[in-house]
């Protein structure tokens, strides 16, 4: 198994400028998640999903659209890119089986994708 | 003041000296997740608990659900162990799974 995925692992844009990130995971979780780490901060939630086709915002939601039309991917969007999206964005998933192991709830996260917004 | 909070921020020991990582959170957890990234920047689980103690090899992870504390201990540390060490609070919020995040501890173990 691949586990989760994330494309691309780098990228540069200009502000104003529009790109997509994919997160794929082979573990057929329910749950899948989109970070951002930014230097002091640790990990802050954008945006989740609890199942295919389901969103919900997460703490800092501003500026991203995310979509999860695959049970297995889950794609964050940037529409008009700003230097304070400058960040290390990192997806991650987890299932949702209530009543068993609490190792069912950990979560499993993709390598990142370093994100420049000049 | 955030909800979790990790102690210290960076911690710099010797090849063999026992380590300890404390994170104390002020909200209502189901648990509470240890993660370890490494230098160059993937994120790892090491622990989910929700009492009691558990360990791995030479880590080990307590809990305190009472006094809202939880510590990570490395024994007979060594270089490779050197990495930034993450505790989460585990939350449901309105049916979801979320985790509050500190903002980790950057271990440096010299050989």
């Amino acid at each position: 198994n691949a586990g989760v995925t994330q494309t691309p692992k780098f990228r540069v844009l200009k502000t104003g400028q529009s790109m997509t990130l994919l997160c794929a995971q082979d573990m057929n979780h329910e749950y899948m998640y989109w970070y951002r780490q930014d230097p002091g901060m640790g990990l802050r939630l954008i945006h989740y999903s609890v199942g295919e086709g389901t969103t919900a915002k997460g703490e800092v939601p501003d500026g991203y659209n995310v979509s999860r039309l695959k049970k297995q991917n889950f794609l964050l969007g940037l529409e008009s890119a700003a230097p304070s999206q400058t960040s290390v964005y990192f997806c991650a998933s987890s299932n949702l089986r209530r009543g068993l192991s609490l190792s069912s709830y950990e979560q499993y996260f993709g390598p990142g994708t370093r994100l420049t917004v000049t | 003041k955030n909800e979790v909070e990790q102690s210290p921020q960076n911690l710099t020991a010797q090849e063999g000296e026992f380590i300890t990582i404390n994170c104390s959170y002020s909200v209502g957890i189901s648990a509470l997740h240890w993660l370890q990234q490494h230098p160059g920047g993937g994120i790892v689980s090491l622990f989910m608990l929700s009492s009691g103690k558990k360990k791995h090899g030479r880590l080990i992870a307590t809990i305190n659900i009472q006094e809202k504390h939880s510590s990570l201990h490395i024994t007979a540390s060594h270089p490779r162990d050197s990495a930034v060490y993450i505790c989460a609070a585990l939350l449901f919020i309105q049916g979801a799974q979320k985790l509050v995040f500190g903002q980790g501890t950057r271990l440096t173990i010299n050989p």
